[in-house]
């Protein structure tokens, strides 16, 4: 079966501070990859997916970035953290060309 | 544009009675995907239930079934013989066949009064 793991689980940081958060894919090959932030008391927001290994797609503009260095892989990232980055985020995995995702367990973010 | 909207912030529903969670869309596609998601206080989102839209018949999943009105774009949630462990924030999604997003609605914060 699949699973998806996303570390840490819980992260402070200071403003202006560097930002990488991870999320690994099992079970599965070829995965479409995604990377949402949820503020609170609200839905989801979608920042990046990927369809493949170094493929990102940015469905916001903003102080974050993504990688897919490996198949089952992708990073959040940040160079300066603002305070408007803090919320939860969540990565997500789809097969290719089905329509269902799949979350991991999240990642609290609060900058500080 | 893609909307969902669900016009419940908070519901509350007995132990072991039946509660029904509302949520309406727009789509100018013809193909495309309905989701519940439910996120518990561990805030991972966990799949209730899909459905597709070229399916006349409402999915069902154990004690959670849906009324899908393709032609009223709503998508209601039923959750029978409710459990303590049903507690937890509700969410409608939609996914246009073709489209790598899903569209979430504000969500529903439900209740279960032992």
């Amino acid at each position: 079966s699949q699973t998806i793991h996303q570390w840490p689980a819980t992260l402070v940081q200071p403003v202006g501070s560097p930002l990488s958060l991870e999320c690994t894919v099992e079970g599965t090959s070829n995965p479409n990859l995604y990377w949402y932030r949820q503020a609170a008391g609200r839905g989801l927001q979608l920042l990046f997916y990927s369809v493949g290994i170094g493929q990102i797609s940015s469905e916001v503009p903003q102080n974050l970035s993504a990688s897919r260095p490996q198949d089952r892989q992708f990073i959040l990232s940040s160079k300066k953290l603002l305070l408007s980055d803090s919320g939860f985020y969540l990565c997500a995995w789809s097969g290719q060309g089905v329509e269902t995702q799949y979350f991991g367990p999240g990642t609290r973010l609060l900058v500080l | 544009a893609q909307t969902v909207t669900q016009s419940q912030p908070e519901m509350s529903v007995q132990e072991a009675e039946t509660v029904t969670l509302s949520c309406t869309y727009d789509t100018s596609e013809s193909d495309y995907y309905l989701f519940w998601y439910k996120q518990p206080p561990s805030r991972q989102m966990i799949l209730v239930i899909r459905q597709e839209a070229y399916k006349q018949q409402n999915a069902t999943e154990n004690r959670f079934s849906v009324n899908f009105q393709k032609a009223a774009k709503s998508f209601s949630l039923k959750i029978s013989d409710s459990q303590l462990g049903d507690a937890a924030m509700y969410f409608c999604a939609l996914h246009q066949t073709g489209a790598n997003n899903l569209f979430f609605g504000t969500g529903t914060r439900l209740t279960v009064i032992p």
